[in-house]
């Protein structure tokens, strides 16, 4: 049981290329996330999938777009990377939205990007 | 004004010192409550949930306020292993995403 993985872990750029994360989680969870992370900035939400098909724009989401064709796979694209993109970006799934608070995000490890 | 806000820090603390950190939420509506765990370029993971009731977790306790829309996290016998970044992550009820705050970053010393 894997959990959350996200691949690739690193990855440098140029400005204008185009690239895809993967995450891929293996524990049935219906609801998928794709944070990025700066300095002083905290965790902001770029989308999220709340099922298999389904996707939805976050805090943060001009520059990236998104699909989730399996329900254990949500992508996240950079159609033309910008320096600004330059990032930690975190993937995270959840099984239940319930006020029960049991209710635990797991996250993967991380994929620095870096666009020169 | 954000929803979720932490003091950063950092907090400088020597080992076996009680330290606590206290988070607000500006959304009354919301229902769950949660602190994090961050270490120095990891992935953040769950270290409790904070229930109506406060909860206590060995060294750590967690407390919710509703009235003054805060939760606090107090950690009792500091090790330096304690050192991290703690994310205070409320659900506010809207939508299907959790609202982190920035983190608080606390530092054990010898």
């Amino acid at each position: 049981n894997a959990g959350v993985t996200q691949t690739p872990k690193f990855r440098v750029l140029k400005t204008g290329q185009s690239m895809t994360l993967l995450c891929a989680q293996d524990m049935n969870h219906e609801y998928m996330y794709w944070y990025r992370q700066d300095p002083g900035m905290g965790l902001r939400l770029i989308h999220y999938s709340v099922g298999e098909g389904t996707t939805a724009k976050g805090e943060v989401p001009d520059g990236y777009n998104v699909s989730r064709l399996k329900k254990q796979n949500f992508l996240l694209g950079l159609e033309s990377a910008a320096p600004s993109q330059t990032s930690v970006y975190f993937c995270a799934s959840i099984t239940d939205r319930g006020d029960s608070g049991a209710n635990v995000l797991t996250f993967g490890a991380g994929s620095r990007l870096t666009v020169l | 004004r954000k929803e979720v806000e932490q003091d950063p820090g950092p907090f400088n603390v020597p080992e076996g010192a009680t330290v606590a950190f206290n988070c607000t939420y500006s959304n009354s509506a919301s229902q769950s409550f949660f602190w994090y765990r961050q270490d120095c370029r990891k992935e953040p993971k769950l270290l409790m949930s904070v229930y109506s009731s406060g909860n206590e977790d060995g060294r750590f306790t967690a407390q919710l306020n509703r009235a003054s829309q805060y939760i606090s996290l107090l950690i009792r016998d500091s090790k330096l292993s304690d050192s991290a970044t703690y994310l205070c992550v409320v659900n506010s009820g809207s939508g299907y995403a959790l609202n982190f705050g920035k983190g608080t970053s606390l530092l054990v010393t010898p």
